[in-house]
């Protein structure tokens, strides 16, 4: 089952901060965050592993609730280069299959 | 460079005509997968390997083969493809012994008639 992102799109005015989340139904081993822009194959941003530290990148860091099987990314005085559309990929305890959700788009406006 | 390379780019064919994607990485990565992209449903996995030889279902599979003899390509084969099979396809791979960073190739945009 895809893990669940909310919200679905997000228009923010630059300097402003975002929150996206992600959450699954299965006992989870990792969580990846990636970026896409239009026309782009995803990037990597970070992962979070089960019983890891919080993980930060520049202005974007994430968190991993265990016991809730949450992720939350954290977007803090957003840029124009954050445009894009954001997807969490988990990883449960019981395979190796990493699933998307279905993506968060988010648009900044200068 | 490190690269995940797929081709084609892009491709228009017809119904029940045989085709293949390949997938290659110049990473020496043990996992390797296949990924659709359709607005609105995210990336759906469609078959994924661990090694040489281990290839797995993903929640996508019906209609799509794939093969791993060599460590570096994981082709994908549509034997009979269908216009539900329009999409963009993305090959990803990973090392177990790193990040666990999904490296993405460029996609493929394929096109049934």
């Amino acid at each position: 089952q895809q893990p669940v992102q909310s919200p679905q799109a997000v228009i923010l005015r630059e300097g402003e901060d975002a929150v996206i989340n992600c959450s699954s139904s299965k006992a989870l081993y990792s969580v990846h965050w990636y970026r896409q822009k239009h026309g782009e194959a995803p990037v990597f941003l970070m992962i979070l592993l089960k019983g890891g530290e919080q993980k930060g990148h520049e202005k974007i860091s994430a968190s991993f609730n265990e016991k809730k099987q949450q992720s939350s990314l954290y977007l803090t005085a957003s840029q124009l280069s954050y445009s894009g559309t954001y997807f969490c990929g988990t990883e449960s305890e019981r395979d190796d299959k990493i699933i998307f959700g279905k993506g968060t788009r988010l648009h900044i406006l200068p | 460079e490190a690269q995940v390379t797929q081709n084609p780019r892009y491709l228009i064919t017809v119904t029940g005509k045989k085709l293949t994607v390949t997938c290659s990485q110049n990473m020496n990565h043990e996992y390797m997968s296949w990924y659709r992209q359709d607005p609105g449903l995210g990336l759906r996995q469609i078959y994924y390997s661990m090694n040489v030889e281990v290839t797995d279902k993903g929640d996508v599979p019906e209609g799509y083969k794939v093969s791993r003899k060599e460590k570096r390509n994981f082709p994908l084969i549509l034997e009979s493809p269908s216009p539900n099979q329009t999409s963009l396809y993305f090959c990803a791979s990973s090392s177990f012994t790193s990040t666990g960073e999904l490296f993405f190739g460029e996609g493929s945009r394929l096109t049934v008639l």
